[in-house]
């Protein structure tokens, strides 16, 4: 298993400005993943995080948007840059790990719900 | 298109069994997941599927049939604790978890 935190838990950011969360994660896991979460809607992968490598972004998702960092195997930050009110959302980090008698399994911390007014 | 439907929402009574429908169109399928969302927390992992079949833990159980491209999450004895979104997930061919939209379930007294 995997324990995860993010920080902050939640936030109110006024339009234009920029939000960094962070995630740590209780033990070392190559891929890092940052979905976002509409209130009643799925989760939607922003990009997939790999420690020593550029992060890979989904459609819709850009770095100058998003960039996210990935300096060791246990943390990662997702900023929210140039905020508008439509990037209001919970932001969730999660990891996957693999147990050695069954599939990987996706792991996922608290989430942070960022209110952009 | 990657498409997986689920019902938005159900209702149910304490003690009573509850079917949650999901079904998927996927490109390729390497596994079928379903997970347990309350209000304000982080998704967790309720069980996995990749055969054909029924996986019982608890009084969780969960079906799968590929042909079909549908599965059910099956919740029986329910408990108020129980009242959540449940959210259904298939990893395609390129191993990518694709989500559905969740169902939450309302579990009355």
């Amino acid at each position: 298993s995997a324990v995860i935190s993010q920080k902050p838990s939640r936030d109110i950011c006024q339009r234009g400005t920029s939000l960094t969360i962070q995630c740590q994660v209780d033990s070392q896991v190559t891929m890092m993943f940052w979905y976002r979460q509409q209130p009643g809607q799925s989760l939607t992968l922003i990009a997939t995080a790999n420690q020593g490598s550029e992060a890979t972004y989904e459609s819709g998702f850009v770095i100058d948007k998003f960039p996210i960092s990935r300096p060791n195997l246990t943390f990662s930050t997702l900023t929210v840059s140039n905020m508008s009110p439509e990037d209001s959302s919970i932001y969730l980090c999660s990891v996957e790990v693999a147990p050695s008698d069954g599939p990987y399994e996706q792991y996922f911390g608290p989430g942070t719900r960022l209110t952009v007014t | 298109g990657q498409n997986i439907d689920q019902p938005t929402e159900m209702t149910a009574t304490e003690g009573a069994i509850v079917q949650i429908n999901c079904t998927y169109q996927t490109s390729g399928f390497n596994g079928l997941f379903w997970y347990q969302q309350h209000a304000g927390e982080a998704p967790t992992f309720l069980s996995y599927n990749v055969l054909d079949g029924l996986e019982e833990k608890g009084r969780f159980s969960s079906f799968l049939s590929r042909s079909k491209g549908y599965s059910y999450l099956l919740l029986k004895e329910l408990q108020m604790k129980d009242s959540a979104s449940y959210l259904c997930a298939v990893r395609d061919s390129n191993y990518q978890l694709i989500w559905g939209a969740g169902t939450k379930l309302i579990i009355k007294p």
